[in-house]
């Protein structure tokens, strides 16, 4: 079946530090890629998503490029800030299949001053 | 309202006692998927609706799990004689769309089985 893997935590960086989390998956044909993130004490909230092969979604300073020839997603920031401690979790939907979402199992960051 | 609610946000329940978890999606969205995340988890698929109608409850782990939308808006999650297990937040979420692509989450209802 379609799932998902992505790198375990936690990530501890300090800010102004480049982030990369990766992000690979398996799935049939060409699934919708996303990256939800979950800040302290709120829900899941669309970071950014990417519908085609090649396709790079940003969103916040957050870039990830939909890569089919690696099946990878991997959620990049070029400077992060403490602001940007949070749980950050990777997800699929199967083409043409049922709309769920499939979700890795989340990467905690925390980010120091 | 502005996003997606949900009741209770926390649920204390015996071991054996039936629960009702609400979710009320954005106004208009056509498509509202219930999720079940356990602790240190990402969330897992329990089942989806399309207006009122059940297009899939492949991830509901049991019978004891049960979901209606009956009017194709507020949509209630019952867990009947709920065990340890059933521990977990459960997750809601929205979307406008047919085809789902984004989808808006609620907070989730913290479920404690003693």
């Amino acid at each position: 079946g379609d799932s998902v893997t992505q790198m375990e935590g936690p990530v501890t960086l300090s800010e102004e530090a480049f982030l990369t989390i990766n992000c690979t998956y398996t799935a049939t044909g060409y699934p919708s890629l996303f990256w939800y993130v979950q800040y302290p004490g709120e829900g899941l909230q669309l970071l950014l998503k990417a519908t085609k092969a090649d396709d790079k979604g940003s969103n916040k300073g957050f870039e990830a490029t939909y890569r089919k020839e690696t099946t990878s997603f991997h959620l990049e920031k070029g400077s992060v800030q403490v602001s940007d401690s949070a749980v950050y979790f990777c997800a699929l939907t199967a083409q043409g299949g049922s709309e769920k979402l499939v979700f890795g199992k989340g990467t905690k960051l925390t980010v120091n001053p | 309202g502005a996003g997606v609610s949900q009741s209770p946000r926390y649920k204390v329940a015996k071991r054996g006692q039936d629960v009702a978890l609400r979710c009320d999606p954005i106004s208009g969205h056509v498509s509202l998927f219930w999720y079940q995340q356990a602790l240190g988890q990402g969330p897992e698929f329990l089942t989806y609706f399309q207006n009122e109608a059940q297009l899939d409850k492949s991830g509901l782990p049991s019978d004891r799990f049960f979901a209606e939308r009956p009017e194709g808006s507020v949509s209630t999650l019952k867990i009947q004689r709920t065990q340890q297990e059933d521990s977990a937040v459960y997750l809601c979420a929205s979307s406008f769309d047919r085809g789902g692509e984004t989808q808006y989450f609620g907070p989730g209802t913290r479920l404690l089985v003693l």
